[in-house]
Order: C-alpha cells, then structure tokens, then sequence
C-alpha cells in the first residue's frame, strides 16, 4: 500500500525568503503525485500535480515541485514566499491500482514578516 | 459553476446522538470521496463511491459509520451514537471520472462537528 511521510509539520520561513516543503512516498508501483494547499479557512485546493513525463512540474501561485524516483521524493518549493502564502500545504499519492488518494498529515507554513 | 456544498458548515451534537452530514458534488463527478480531518492528523480516508456503489468501505473507523450516495449524486455521511473521538472536520470530494487515476479531486468546505 502507498504512504506518504511529510516529515516537518510547520515550518517558518521569512517573507521574500525561499521554501521547501519536504514529501517522501512509499510505493511497489509507478504513482501519481499532488500537492493540496489549504488557505486559512477554505477548503483544500489542487496546488500541482505530477502524472507522467517532465518531473519538474511548475503550479500555481509561483510554487513548483520535482518527482524524483530514486529517492521517493516529490518536494515542494517556491523561490519567493509572500504573505499571502500561509497556509497549510499537503501532499499525496495513488496509484493505477485504485481510486483511493492517500493524503500526508500536512505542513504548516508560517510566513514571518 | 458550482462547487462541491457540504452541510452544514458546523454541527454540534451531545454524545450518543446520531449526525448526518451531506455532500452535492459537482454536477457530472462520477466519483465521490469523505475524508475526515483531525488536528495534526492529516487528511484520513473513510470512503469513496464511484456512481452509487462503494467499492471500499475499509477506511471507515467502526461500524457506527455508514453512508451512501443516491442518483449519482448527493452523499450522505452517517455517524450513529457519537463519541468525543468522532468530532472533526469531514471533507466530501469528487473527482470527474471514475476509475481514472491522476484525477484533480475537488473539496468542499466541510462539516466541523462537535461531539459534547
């Protein structure tokens, strides 16, 4: 079965400053990768995906992520946070076999002015 | 168009009471999901429905959890006898195509429920 390990739960970085949001996935068989944002009161929302093909893959709001296979890894970054940016961010993984999306526990990104 | 709705946005019961939470997809998703969101817990699993039919129940946490989907289209989440435990936000997804995977699946606001 997939599972997916984000390894730090809140993270402050100061605005301007670059992030990375780390995400790990365990996995026998090729996977499908997606990073959720959810902003202060709202629901979660589809941030980046990763299906096939280039493993750079660019979202929205300025934030990108690389799939790397050999290291299970499928890290979030973006070279410029802004306040704008607090949120909590979540990544997941699923897979051909089934229809499940098996979501992390999340990070919680602080922005510090 | 419309979103996914999830109502209520807050529910608060007393213990051993019985809740029902409903989710509207949008119009045309084949394919429905309930999460349940606990603080520091992420994002848990409890069922998906592709069209009415729920291929896997495995992710609800006991027995006093059920729910269905009707039409194709609204879902309801049942929880019988409340605990304390149960209170959290319940997510409803969908996602457009059933059974095809790397699908965007789309939340709605949730359900806070408060178990007293």
């Amino acid at each position: 079965a997939q599972s997916v390990t984000q390894l730090d739960s809140q993270v402050p970085v100061f605005e301007e400053a670059p992030v990375e949001l780390r995400c790990n996935y365990s996995s026998s068989v090729s996977v499908y990768l997606f990073w959720y944002v959810q902003y202060p009161n709202q629901g979660l929302q589809l941030l980046l995906k990763y299906l096939s093909g280039s493993t750079l893959v660019k979202g929205i709001n300025g934030f990108e992520a690389e799939f790397n296979k050999s290291q299970t890894s499928f890290h979030l970054r973006k070279p410029s946070v802004h306040i704008s940016d607090t949120a909590e961010y979540f990544c997941a993984v699923s897979d051909f076999r089934d229809d499940k999306i098996i979501f992390g526990k999340g990070t919680r990104l602080h922005i510090l002015p | 168009g419309a979103g996914v709705s999830q109502s209520p946005s807050n529910k608060v019961t007393e213990k051993g009471k019985d809740v029902e939470l409903r989710c509207d997809p949008i119009s045309g998703h084949t394919a429905l999901y309930w999460y349940r969101q606990s603080l520091g817990q992420g994002l848990e699993f409890l069922i998906y429905f592709q069209g009415n039919s729920a291929p896997d129940k495995s992710g609800l946490p006991s027995d006093r959890f059920s729910a269905e989907r009707t039409g194709g289209s609204v879902s309801t989440l049942t929880i019988q006898r409340t605990q304390q435990e149960d209170s959290a936000v319940y997510l409803c997804a969908s996602s457009l195509i059933v059974g095809a995977q790397g699908e965007t699946q789309y939340f709605g606001p949730g359900t806070r429920l408060l178990v007293l």
